[in-house]
């Protein structure tokens, strides 16, 4: 069974900070997928990033990078210079290699909240 | 419209009560979903719809009834609902592919009040 933990409910930093949350993953499939979520107040889940089991090369995207480790079954999500606009709940999420639509299994999100 | 849209954003509605939630796609998308996101628990998904058929059906309670007429609409029909079904329920859709696995999009959802 698939499973996403996300040790850190809660964060709060100040603005400017770096901030790292952290996403642990389960799987017993070879071929897997990772996606970071963000839902800021509004509600609305906006996707951030996909990555697949074979690609564990980093990325950065502005303030944003993420840091794929297979080793350690983790995908950490790193935001730099943080701005109150990156105040949100964020969800971290895996699927498996398929060919017919399935289910996401999400963990069970960090509330990061940036003080001015 | 772009993206996922879901009507109404906020419903308030009694235990005896009938009503639909609507979900459109706009992305040229082949599969829909309905999740169910309760406070302080993780997104549950409740049905999927894949080239509108109907694949998944994650024990949801009976008073739950989607319909899926077309690939861009989806609809959560809700009828005699408990005090604990108050959430935000969540829209998404898909691109399906013949192999590899796809990215959903969500809508901004609607949040119930069942009083």
């Amino acid at each position: 069974a698939q499973k996403v933990t996300q040790a850190q409910t809660e964060i709060s930093v100040v603005e400017k900070e770096d901030v790292t949350l952290d996403c642990v993953y389960e799987t017993r499939d070879t071929t897997y997928y990772l996606f970071w979520y963000k839902q800021p107040p509004s509600g609305e889940l906006v996707f951030l990033i996909r990555r697949n089991s074979f690609d564990e090369q980093n990325e950065i995207s502005g303030r944003y990078s993420w840091n794929f480790q297979k080793s350690t079954s983790s995908f950490n999500f790193t935001i730099t210079a943080s701005q109150v606009v990156d105040s949100a709940v964020y969800f971290c999420a895996l699927s498996e290699d398929s060919g017919s639509a399935r289910q996401l299994t999400f963990g069970s999100g960090t509330q990061l909240t940036v003080l001015p | 419209e772009t993206g996922v849209t879901q009507t109404p954003r906020h419903l308030v509605m009694g235990m005896t009560n009938k009503k639909s939630l609507k979900c459109e796609q706009h992305l040229g998308h082949n599969a829909m979903y309905w999740y169910k996101q309760s406070a302080k628990k993780p997104l549950e998904l409740m049905f999927v719809y894949n080239f509108k058929e109907q694949t998944e059906n994650n024990s949801v309670p009976s008073r739950f009834s989607p319909e899926c007429p077309n690939s861009s609409h989806l609809f959560l029909h809700l009828h005699t609902l408990q005090p604990e079904d108050s959430a935000l329920y969540l829209c998404a859709s898909s691109q399906v592919l013949t192999s590899g696995t796809d990215t959903q999009y969500f809508g901004p959802g609607t949040r119930l009040t069942v009083l």
